[in-house]
């Protein structure tokens, strides 16, 4: 079965405190991608990272980044110096391998950057 | 590029009426999404298109609700008799075939449907 777990629902942070959004996954596939989308109020998810299975590297993107390990099935967000424009529901998304293109998401984390 | 657009924002209606939403997506984008979100909840995926055959539908896609895509451009989502648990945000996403690492599916604003 495919599974995506966001266990944190909320996080309250105060401006320029790093955070980091918990996801783990579960799936049974060799071959499978992970996404993190940010949806603000406006309710519009906007992506921000797709990872393959193959790929551990880390990511750096401005502030952002994401630590990917496959031995603990987790795909970790950490925003370094958050802004109170940070403030959104996050969510991490599993697409398994094979002919399926469906997204499975989590439940999300509500960030509330307090300035 | 003008991103996926959807209509109407906002549906209310009556439970047991039929409503209809459309969807835009990138004009390069031959792959298709719809999505139901809850409140609290993660997007939930519901059919997907490729150009304009419906290669995958969720069990959540009951007989009441029909998705079609002519033409493979536009697309549009039809719940038939309303039900009160109908009521969610109905998001589009489109997407291309793979563009490498850092490429996604773009989601438009979404639908918002309240069944009275």
């Amino acid at each position: 079965a495919q599974k995506v777990t966001q266990a944190q629902t909320e996080i309250s942070v105060v401006e320029k405190e790093d955070v980091t959004l918990d996801c783990v996954y579960e799936t049974r596939d060799t071959t499978y991608y992970l996404f993190w989308y940010k949806q603000p109020p406006s309710g519009e998810l906007v992506f921000l990272i797709r990872r393959n299975s193959f790929d551990e590297q880390n990511e750096i993107s401005g502030r952002y980044s994401w630590n990917f390990q496959k031995s603990t099935s987790s795909f970790n967000f950490t925003i370094t110096a958050s802004q109170v424009v940070d403030s959104a529901v996050y969510f991490c998304a599993l697409k398994a391998g094979g002919a399926t293109n469906k997204l499975i998401f989590g439940t999300g984390t509500l960030l509330a950057v307090q300035p | 590029d003008t991103g996926v657009s959807q209509d109407p924002r906002h549906k209310i209606t009556k439970r047991g009426q039929n409503v209809t939403f459309r969807c835009d997506p990138i004009s390069e984008h031959n792959r298709l999404y719809w999505y139901r979100q809850t409140l609290g909840q993660g997007p939930e995926f519901l059919t997907y298109f490729q150009n304009e055959a419906q290669l995958e539908k969720s069990r959540l896609l009951s007989d009441r609700f029909s998705a079609e895509r002519p033409k493979g451009s536009f697309s549009t989502l039809e719940i038939q008799r309303t039900e009160q648990g109908d009521s969610a945000m109905y998001l589009c996403a489109s997407s291309i075939r793979d563009r490498g690492p850092n490429y996604g599916y773009t989601f438009g604003s979404g639908t918002r449907l309240t069944v009275v």
